[in-house]
């Protein structure tokens, strides 16, 4: 049974950077094939895909956020890690994080967590 | 970046009737493994979207088969043959082809 859930702050300040854990279960990211996405949504709007890391250490990034994101992983404690650096109050969202299968298969989704961007 | 455009926004639907979304995208999203990587995912309110269709026409485990979904190249559609009370939310394609992934606006289900 594969489970993931986000943990970071729920509040953060202007300029400041965000750091989002994924921890999952019922899977490994050290198997072919297998990643770990990010997406976010901001409150009352559709989904904006983020990031995505694969069993290999590949990383792909959105362009329009590329900049001010960086995506690790690490294997041994089933955890993927996103910063995101010099947040701004349009950032206010809830972030999921998403199993990833098939190259771009989101199939599984954490509960999310809602980030707020505020002075 | 693709453009995904989903049509209606939102619909209203007695249950035990059909619902239809239509999905387009602004490129193809055949791919040369022959796969076409369009999905479907429903938000229920207060929850995580969950994946409903896979490459256009795979129903994900779990999903009933009153969902279906059909299309190629760049013109999809999602089919609810009887809607029922649960299946209230909004729902999302997505395209999978090429990065970024990149959703559509989304479309609310309600029912009447």
């Amino acid at each position: 049974q594969i489970t993931l859930k986000e943990s970071g702050p729920t509040l953060v300040k202007p300029t400041q950077t965000l750091t989002l854990t994924c921890t999952f279960s019922g899977f490994s990211l050290s198997t072919s094939g297998v990643g770990v996405g990010w997406i976010r949504q901001p409150p009352g709007k559709a989904l904006e895909w983020l990031a995505l890391i694969y069993w290999d250490d590949d990383k792909r990034y959105s362009p329009s956020l590329k900049s001010r994101l960086t995506i690790t992983k690490d294997t041994s404690k089933n955890q993927v890690v996103l910063t995101m650096t010099n947040m701004d109050p349009v950032d206010t969202a809830t972030y999921y994080c998403a199993h990833v299968i098939a190259a771009a298969d989101l199939d599984y989704w954490g509960q999310g967590t809602l980030v707020t961007v505020s002075s | 970046d693709i453009v995904m455009t989903q049509t209606p926004l939102s619909l209203s639907v007695t249950p035990g009737q059909p619902a239809s979304i239509s999905c387009k995208s602004s490129q193809s999203l055949l791919h040369s493994d022959g796969k076409t990587y369009l999905y479907w995912y429903l938000q229920k309110p207060g929850q995580s979207p969950q994946l409903l269709i896979y490459e256009v026409s795979s129903r994900f485990s779990g999903v009933p088969d009153r969902f279906s979904g059909s299309g190629s190249g760049t013109d999809f559609t999602l089919k609810i043959s009887r809607v029922e009370a649960e299946d209230v939310g909004v729902y999302y394609c997505m395209q999978g082809i090429h990065l970024p992934l990149t959703f559509g606006q989304g479309t609310k289900l309600e029912i009447k």
